[in-house]
């Protein structure tokens, strides 16, 4: 089973702030996830990493920037708030191996920008 | 272009009253089938992997079968605990995971 925790798990803003969404894992996985679902849609990658120093654009485009400089850390940072990043934010981790990797995920944070 | 769907959007059962959910994807290679159980206001829970045609997994009341161009979740006389949305996704080769919208089970005792 997986440990990976994020914080907050709920968040209410004015447009404009500042925000960083914390992940991290304990299991030493090399790659991050951070997804996008709106309730009851589809999750959307919106970015990830492969390991240190590595950093990746997902397939749903995202004013969101992310960095990785420690294997168990992956935040999140929105430089300025808007309504429309109203959403729910999940972060996942894999280990990169040969086959197929079986990504877990955290709890989630809730966002919500006024 | 990858794509996953799942059908039906929902289902509503009485305990006990077995049922299977659908999954169909198209992907130029599969890597490999997920099957996720996420409860409100929560993340995805890993339930099953599956790898190729034929295989077929089983957890408590939960039986999850592949084949070339679907997979379908079985659910044996649930229970009302067994009530969330279950996603499918696909790992095509060189891509990222592609997740359908998934099924929102209701069980009612």
């Amino acid at each position: 089973e997986a440990d990976i925790y994020q914080t907050p798990r709920y968040l209410v803003i004015g447009t404009g702030k500042k925000i960083t969404l914390e992940c991290s894992q304990t299991m030493g996985h090399d790659k991050m996830y951070w997804y996008q679902q709106d309730p009851g849609m589809e999750l959307h990658l919106i970015h990830y990493s492969y390991g240190v120093n590595s950093t990746e654009k997902g397939d749903l485009s995202s004013e969101s920037t992310v960095s990785r400089i420690r294997t168990e850390h992956f935040p999140l940072t929105l430089e300025s708030a808007r309504p429309s990043h109203t959403s729910q934010y999940l972060c996942a981790s894999s280990e990169l191996g040969q086959g197929t990797d079986t990504q877990y995920f955290g709890p989630g944070t809730r966002l919500t920008v006024l | 272009e990858d794509q996953v769907t799942q059908s039906p959007e929902a289902l509503r059962l009485q305990e006990g009253e077995s049922s299977s959910l659908n999954c169909s994807y198209t992907v130029s290679g599969l890597r490999g089938l997920f099957w996720y159980r996420q409860d409100p206001g929560k993340g995805p829970e890993f339930l099953f992997t599956l790898y190729s045609a034929g295989e077929e997994k089983e957890k408590e009341r939960l039986k999850a079968t592949l084949t070339k161009k679907e997979s379908f979740l079985h659910i044996t006389a649930p229970k009302p605990e067994d009530s969330a949305t279950y996603l499918c996704a696909v790992h095509p080769y060189g891509q990222n995971f592609v997740f359908g919208p998934g099924t929102r089970l209701s069980v009612l005792p």
